[in-house]
């Protein structure tokens, strides 16, 4: 089936580092969800997008909607051990029974 | 948002047993999903949970294999039957309210099958 293209698959930075991820597809979307899942946990929403060009800030965290509607970023900045995790992207086609496509995730971690 | 829980958190079977698992959300939702996120892998939908009628299910899962049941607007159950080792994964249930277009997850089941 279809897929969202997240890489790379794994991503290493310094504390205090910004970091951004991008997550592409072939095809377009109407909506763009960002999740952060823990360890044994389940994913939590971060940022949804509902509009091409939609800038969104949640703290130390900023997401875009592409302008082509194939893409979104995430961007993490001045980062802190707690930030590390796999980070899904998610997107959504319009229509009643339209169901999410997920990446296949990041997983970041932080050196302290 | 939404605050779901699920039961059991983990589980550990035995090979060819069934586990049920349970979703409860904290006001009615419209949409009830259930997912299966295989280790080290993203989350894969298994079917969407309709209330009253049976569920929806995703090309490779049957309801023989992953019966659910709906019976109100805020609960939902997922039963993965005939377990076999492959079976081990984290089970997932997720809801959506009306209008909006965003998923929130519950915090999963692990489930080990020996």
């Amino acid at each position: 089936g279809q897929q969202l293209n997240q890489s790379p698959q794994s991503m290493f930075i310094q504390e205090g580092e910004d970091v951004s991820m991008n997550c592409t597809s072939s095809s377009i979307f109407n909506t763009w969800l960002w999740y952060k899942q823990d360890p044994g946990e389940g994913p939590v929403l971060l940022i949804a997008l509902y509009k091409a060009g939609e800038l969104t800030s949640n703290g130390r965290l900023t997401a875009q909607f592409g302008i082509t509607r194939k893409d979104s970023f995430l961007n993490i900045s001045a980062s802190i051990p707690s930030d590390v995790g796999i980070y899904f992207c998610a997107g959504r086609h319009t229509g009643a029974n339209s169901k999410l496509t997920f990446g296949k995730g990041i997983t970041l971690s932080v050196r302290p | 948002s939404a605050v779901i829980s699920q039961k059991p958190s983990r589980d550990i079977c035995q090979r060819g047993t069934s586990l049920t698992i349970q979703c409860q959300v904290d006001s009615q939702v419209t949409m009830m999903f259930w997912y299966r996120q295989q280790p080290g892998q993203s989350l894969t939908l298994i079917a969407t949970a309709n209330q009253g009628s049976e569920a929806t299910y995703e090309s490779g899962f049957v309801i023989d294999k992953f019966p659910i049941s709906r019976p109100n607007l805020t609960f939902s159950t997922l039963t993965v039957s005939n377990l076999s080792p492959e079976d081990s994964s984290i089970y997932l249930c997720s809801v959506e309210r009306t209008g909006t277009d965003t998923q929130y997850f519950g915090p999963g089941t692990r489930l080990t099958v020996l």
